[in-house]
């Protein structure tokens, strides 16, 4: 079946602008996260949604960051006035236990 | 929180040499799951392995969970193996997953 899927592929912004990325997880998985990869940090957990219950916020690092996710499945990361710091890649990941994370391709973000 | 540590961080190999990966955590986890990250970033599921032994082709794994390590094997490597393999463990199936930082692999033909 298809798997996770993110679009846009690729975003260039200019800083302080919005951006939105979104995310479409595989059918019937429960289980939705948002992960981000920089070159310092490595792979960092960011937002965790699971069905309807409230969202597991801890890994956000700043108010500038907000995610939803519309009817238990597409879910969409916001990232307001973005600064250079927030370049990196943004991976979206569903699962359904006991199977384990399914990762998209991501969406490469550079802020200019 | 958990800590998640891989090596060696850096592996060149010779087209089709064996290699052995490992991963340690700090802490139970219920959850243990190996990637494969290509040349194009994207993240490959190899393993999901909270305990025991799996194999799939040329490559298996094995988890001790109580001993909190896990390893993956590769044998007879290819260079479309080469990439970043990655470690990730959560404490429970449906939680958040925390990434080691990877094993650098280069298979060289």
């Amino acid at each position: 079946g298809a798997g996770v899927s993110q679009s846009p592929s690729n975003k260039v912004t200019e800083k302080g602008k919005d951006v939105e990325l979104r995310c479409d997880p595989i059918s019937g998985h429960t289980a939705l996260y948002w992960y981000r990869q920089s070159l310092g940090q490595g792979l960092e957990f960011l937002i965790y949604f699971q069905g309807n219950s409230a969202p597991d916020k801890s890994g956000l690092p700043s108010d500038r960051f907000s995610a939803e996710r519309t009817g238990g499945s597409v879910s969409t990361l916001t990232i307001q006035r973005t600064q250079q710091e927030d370049s990196a890649v943004y991976l979206c990941a569903s699962s359904s236990f006991p199977e384990g994370q399914y990762f998209g391709p991501g969406t490469r973000l550079l802020v200019l | 929180g958990i800590q998640v540590e891989q090596s060696p961080p850096d592996l060149i190999l010779q087209e089709g040499a064996n290699s052995t990966l490992r991963c340690n955590f700090s802490d139970s986890v219920n959850n243990l799951q190996w990637f494969h990250q290509n040349p194009w970033g994207q993240l490959i599921n190899l393993f999901y392995i909270p305990s025991g032994t799996k194999q799939n082709g040329r490559l298996s794994a094995t988890t001790v969970a109580t001993e909190r390590y896990s390893l993956l094997y590769i044998s007879s490597s290819q260079t479309t193996d080469s990439g970043v393999y990655f470690c990730a463990v959560g404490p429970s199936g449906n939680t958040p997953l925390v990434f080691g930082k990877g094993t650098r692999l280069s298979v060289i033909a």
